[in-house]
């Protein structure tokens, strides 16, 4: 079983601002890591697979980068809007690569 | 298209009862899964099948059985229910056989089940 940190584990902006969120993970046998945004009342959904050092993914206003010789990936929002408020999730695979193991995910309140 | 369903969404047991959670997937996926979700706690994941007719233990087996009925369908059972297990359900669905580390899950909406 992985130990999956996720830091802050939650955050309170005001709408317009920018922000990011970190999630922690051991770098031996690294496979991929999932990022999933999990809105109140709903299921979470994929943002994100990365797989190799120094990818950078991007989705709107949000981007990911990751870091997998020191084992962490940053979450980024760019001009937070209150649809963005939900918990986000980061999920390394395994170091036997047979199943996601997920932090305890960041949650994020946007305030109009 | 509904993607994955899962019944019931909300359910109270007593303790030693017995109960089955139902998922589907209509996307004709061939790997599923069944998380459980704790207050403070990431998603840890109870059971998986990486294709029709075959299921393995995840991170938290214990208590729980599983059937792979089919490639649309993935039970769960609680065959003697504790309060221990009072938690929120998910299943998943992915694509491919496996899973595969670069596979994207897709989550259904969730049973909620308290045992009293």
């Amino acid at each position: 079983i992985l130990n999956v940190e996720q830091s802050p584990q939650s955050l309170h902006v005001q709408e317009g601002d920018s922000t990011n969120f970190t999630c922690s993970f051991p770098s031996s046998n690294f496979y991929a890591l999932h990022w999933y945004r999990w809105e109140t009342a709903k299921s979470p959904e994929a943002l994100f697979v990365m797989t190799l050092n120094g990818d950078e993914k991007k989705k709107g206003r949000i981007s990911a980068t990751l870091n997998t010789k020191e084992g962490y990936s940053y979450l980024y929002i760019k001009g937070s809007q209150p649809e963005d408020s939900a918990t986000y999730l980061c999920a390394p695979y395994n170091n036997a690569g047979n199943m996601l193991t997920f932090g305890g995910g960041t949650r994020l309140m946007v305030k109009p | 298209n509904a993607g994955v369903t899962q019944t019931p969404k909300f359910q109270v047991l007593k303790t030693g009862q017995s109960m089955t959670l139902q998922c589907a997937q209509d996307m004709n996926h061939n790997s599923m899964y069944w998380y459980r979700q704790d207050p403070g706690m990431g998603l840890r994941l109870i059971y998986y099948s990486a294709s029709e007719g075959t299921t393995d233990k995840g991170e938290v087996p214990n208590g729980y059985n599983v059937s792979r009925l089919n490639k649309r369908e993935f039970s769960l059972r609680l065959e003697s229910a504790a309060p221990s297990q009072t938690s929120v359900y998910f299943c998943a669905s992915s694509e491919r056989t496996g899973g595969g580390v670069a596979d994207t899950q897709y989550f259904g909406p969730g049973t909620r089940l308290t045992v009293l």
